[in-house]
């Protein structure tokens, strides 16, 4: 069956040190990976989105990679902070036809000041 | 504008009632997803319209039943649901349903719960 994983449920850092968050998947051919963050209570909001034949993204504090053969991607927080704590998942979405958007199981970051 | 609204935001129904929840997009998006979000779990996709046509219905219950009377509104009607389907209900849209733009922009949700 098609699985995401993400580390651990929980990931507690200290303020100004970096998050690194992990979503494996297993079963899957993304096109595209995509990063959220979701605040409770709130719906997910788009982070980043890496393809298939890019190794690595930036924005401002963020940056993803994308390993197709290792079906794995890494997103980093650089010198995070209390406001950074939230939940963050991937999700997938396959190329071809479909237009599914699949998530992964979430890890929820804490920083600490 | 780059905001999918979502009412009701609360929004308690017994088992035996009819509701509906409701999205609306401005964005001029062409796709359109319900999700349901259990604590502490992701988001689970239920249907997606793409060009107001349903396009993938997740195997959801017929309790669920949603409908796209055009590009910007998504309804979603309740009808004889069970406890268990108390959860946050979050609608999404994209600019596509395939290629690059298709990141999703989400509501704040409906929590729902049924008594």
């Amino acid at each position: 069956s098609q699985k995401i994983e993400q580390n651990s449920e929980a990931l507690n850092i200290q303020e100004g040190k970096t998050a690194t968050l992990t979503c494996n998947y297993t079963n899957y051919s993304p096109a595209y990976l995509q990063w959220y963050r979701q605040d409770p209570g709130r719906g997910p909001v788009f982070l980043l989105l890496i393809r298939e034949n890019e190794k690595e993204k930036r924005k401002e504090r963020l940056k993803v990679t994308f390993d197709t053969t290792l079906k794995q991607s890494l997103f980093h927080i650089t010198a995070s902070q209390p406001a950074d704590s939230a939940t963050y998942l991937c999700a997938l979405r396959r190329s071809g036809a479909t237009n599914k958007l699949i998530f992964g199981t979430g890890t929820l970051l804490a920083v600490q000041p | 504008d780059t905001e999918v609204t979502q009412t009701p935001k609360h929004l308690v129904m017994g088992m035996t009632n009819k509701k509906s929840l409701k999205c609306e997009q401005h964005m001029g998006h062409r796709a359109m997803y319900w999700y349901k979000q259990k604590a502490k779990k992701p988001p689970e996709l239920m249907f997606v319209y793409s060009y107001e046509k349903l396009s993938i219905n997740e195997s959801v219950p017929s309790r669920f039943s949603p409908e796209c009377p055009n590009s910007s509104l998504l309804n979603l009607h309740l009808h004889a649901l069970q406890p268990e389907d108390s959860a946050l209900y979050l609608c999404a849209s994209s600019p596509s349903d395939r290629g690059e733009n298709t990141e999703a922009f989400f509501g704040q949700g409906t929590r729902l719960t049924v008594v």
